[in-house]
């Protein structure tokens, strides 16, 4: 089955600074790729999502890549906020019915 | 609001006995997903259905079983409960089996005493 790896686990930035988190996949045959955010507490919520016929793909301070030759994937956050600040998670799944695979989640904080 | 209901939102037990956990999912969306989320962690897949058939089951313990129903809601039955299972239960939605955003409820917070 797929498995999602994600770095780095925490991950602490200076308000306005840019942050970098990224993920390696397994199945080759994975071609959706989704971003979440989680508040403490609250449930996860979609933020961003890339398919593999897409290389990048952004939303204001937000971006993804994607590399399928290399099999990972970076989510890309620009002139950060403290309301940045939760836990990001990746995933990755295909067409042929596999479910959502998640990575380990990378815990944000954004020093005012 | 995501649209995907859970109930109830928590929940406390002792060692030993039985829940169970409703999901309703979006309206027109046929796949749902179960996750459980102990504090800390990351989210682990349990267990998927897809228009009332179970599609994918990842690493749920005999101890628990799902189902979905015609109206397409779901119940994840949880017995014999340990303090370990003792964590935040998520439901998701989406409108097929993959590939396609997946919508999360709110969660169930499960304790166990």
């Amino acid at each position: 089955g797929e498995n999602v790896e994600q770095h780095p686990s925490t991950l602490s930035v200076q308000e306005g600074d840019s942050a970098v988190i990224k993920c390696t996949y397994s199945d080759s045959a994975s071609n959706y790729f989704p971003w979440y955010k989680q508040e403490l507490g609250k449930r996860p919520q979609l933020i961003i999502d890339i398919r593999s016929n897409v290389g990048e793909k952004k939303d204001q301070r937000i971006a993804v890549t994607l590399n399928k030759t290399a099999k990972h994937f970076s989510l890309h956050i620009t002139e950060t906020q403290p309301e940045d600040s939760a836990v990001y998670f990746c995933a990755a799944s295909n067409n042929a019915g596999n479910m959502l695979t998640f990575g380990g989640g990378t815990r944000l904080m954004v020093k005012p | 609001d995501s649209g995907v209901t859970q109930t109830p939102k928590h929940l406390i037990t002792a060692t030993g006995q039985r829940v169970t956990l409703r999901c309703s999912p979006r309206s027109g969306d046929l796949s749902v997903y179960w996750y459980q989320q102990s504090l800390d962690q990351g989210l682990q897949f349990l267990i998927q259905y897809y228009n009332g058939e179970e599609r994918a089951k990842g690493n749920i313990l005999e101890r628990f079983s799902a189902q979905q129903f015609p109206d397409l809601h779901s119940e994840l039955n949880l017995s014999s409960l340990e303090l370990g299972d003792s964590a935040l239960y998520f439901c998701a939605s989406s409108v097929v089996y993959t590939g396609t955003e997946a919508f999360f409820g709110q969660g169930t917070r499960l304790t166990v005493v």
